[in-house]
């Protein structure tokens, strides 16, 4: 069964602060597909960022950053010098990769409570 | 923006009585989902269908039935609803098209139906 963990529930930084967001993940897969979604606090959720299996390349977004380890099976998130719009929910997700014609289904984490304060 | 509608945005209704929320995309993807999201649960799938008139379950589909008559609307009706179905609700399509090798696309999300059963 899939499973993502998101072990920290809620952090409080101070604006220019880095800050990492940690993401674990189970499945029994060979092939599969992570994912980040921010929910603001408006409650809309932004799809962030997607990364296949067999893509272990860390990625850099401008100020985001992920870093995704198969041996630790975690896909963790980091805000370098975070900003007070930066405040919102984050949520990993994990998807395998269904078969044809099925339908991928997407297991969140329970998310995790970002807060930067000015 | 991904061309997903729900309504209602709001609503607030007694325990016992039938509630309907609808979801409605203009970008004609054959799949669609019903999540919720609660407080330290994170965002759960409920139904998703991969078709007209094709749907099945998700995670935690007790007490929630599902129709898709066509392919821009996915209904998710609570028959008789509980004070435990008090819930955001978001409703997903996936860009995707059938097959293994097609998989390339994230979920894009609604705005989220937030329900109160009193």
């Amino acid at each position: 069964a899939q499973k993502v963990t998101q072990a920290q529930t809620e952090i409080s930084v101070v604006e220019k602060e880095d800050v990492t967001l940690d993401c674990v993940y189970e499945t029994r897969d060979t092939t599969y597909y992570l994912f980040w979604y921010k929910q603001p606090p408006s409650g809309e959720l932004v799809f962030l960022i997607r990364r296949n299996s067999f893509d272990e390349q860390n990625e850099i977004s401008g100020r985001y950053s992920w870093n995704f380890q198969k041996s630790t099976s975690s896909f963790n998130f980091t805000i370098t010098a975070s900003q007070v719009v930066d405040s919102a929910v984050y949520f990993c997700a994990l998807s395998e990769v269904p078969e044809q014609g099925g339908s991928e289904k997407l297991v969140f984490g329970k998310g995790m409570k970002l807060t930067v304060n000015p | 923006d991904a061309g997903i509608t729900q309504s209602p945005r709001h609503k607030v209704t007694e325990t016992g009585t039938p509630v309907t929320l609808r979801c409605h995309q203009t970008e004609n993807h054959r799949y669609m989902y019903w999540y919720r999201q609660d407080p330290g649960h994170g965002l759960r799938l409920i139904h998703y269908s991969y078709g007209v008139k094709d749907t099945d379950k998700g995670e935690v589909s007790d007490g929630y039935s599902v129709s898709r008559s066509k392919t821009e609307d996915f209904l998710l009706t609570l028959e008789s609803a509980t004070s435990s179905q008090t819930s955001v609700y978001f409703c997903a399509i996936s860009p995707r098209t059938p097959g293994r090798s097609s998989y390339n696309s994230p979920l894009h999300f609604g705005n989220g139906t937030r329900l109160t059963v009193t």
